[in-house]
């Protein structure tokens, strides 16, 4: 069954801290994968997207790395903003049954506090 | 570009009652999603259409739900009669290819009381 696991469930930080979230997938054949940023009463917003051939992809202080081999992927929040507070969600992509799908993972709902 | 809108951003009503929920994806978007978020079960993906054309409605919970899109501009989730369970956060996307993205809406809130 193709699934999208995140840890933890929720996090909270002070300001100016970093911080790591993890997206474990058995999602198979794998296409992409996304990481979104949920803002409270708002709609996801697309932060990073990766291939299987990228490892790492920066969207200012936002870092997603993936490992295709382990099928894994982690978001990494450098020197965190109030504004960070929300939750982050990552999503994979691939064909099932030959057709595409976006797998969604039920996110990690982040905390900063001043 | 104005994004994905839908409209209402609220809506409140009574158990039994018809709910009718509406989208305009960005304009040149082939792929239209309906998806549904609740605290316990995440974003679930309800039907999607490409190029006004229902692809995949299995994720519809009942015969309560359906969906139309009458035209590259417009779409609608319609619930009736409605039901304390369908209280959620319904949200429109739409991506250009299926793969190219999902663009979300700012979601409709739905109270069933």
């Amino acid at each position: 069954k193709n699934q999208v696991e995140q840890s933890p469930q929720s996090l909270i930080i002070l300001e100016g801290k970093n911080c790591t979230l993890q997206c474990n997938y058995t999602v198979s054949p794998f296409s992409n994968l996304r990481w979104y940023k949920q803002d409270t009463g708002r709609g996801p917003v697309s932060l990073t997207i990766m291939t299987f051939s990228e490892n790492t992809k920066s969207n200012g202080r936002y870092t997603a790395t993936l490992d295709a081999d382990t099928k894994q992927s982690s978001l990494h929040i450098t020197a965190s903003q109030l504004s960070d507070s929300a939750s982050y969600i990552c999503v994979v992509s691939g064909t099932t049954s030959g057709t595409y799908k976006y797998i969604f993972g039920t996110g990690t709902r982040l905390k900063v506090l001043a | 570009d104005a994004g994905v809108i839908q409209s209402p951003r609220h809506e409140v009503t009574e158990m039994g009652q018809e709910v009718t929920l509406r989208c305009k994806p960005i304009s040149g978007h082939d792929y239209l999603f309906w998806y549904r978020q609740t605290m316990m079960r995440g974003l679930e993906l309800l039907i999607y259409f490409n190029n006004n054309v229902p692809i995949d409605d299995s994720g519809m919970p009942e015969d309560r739900f359906s969906a139309k899109m009458p035209n590259a501009s417009f779409s609608t989730l319609k619930i009736q009669p409605s039901e304390p369970r369908d209280s959620a956060v319904y949200f429109c996307a739409s991506s250009l290819g299926l793969a190219g993205g999902l663009n979300f809406g700012p979601g409709t809130r739905l109270t069933v009381l």
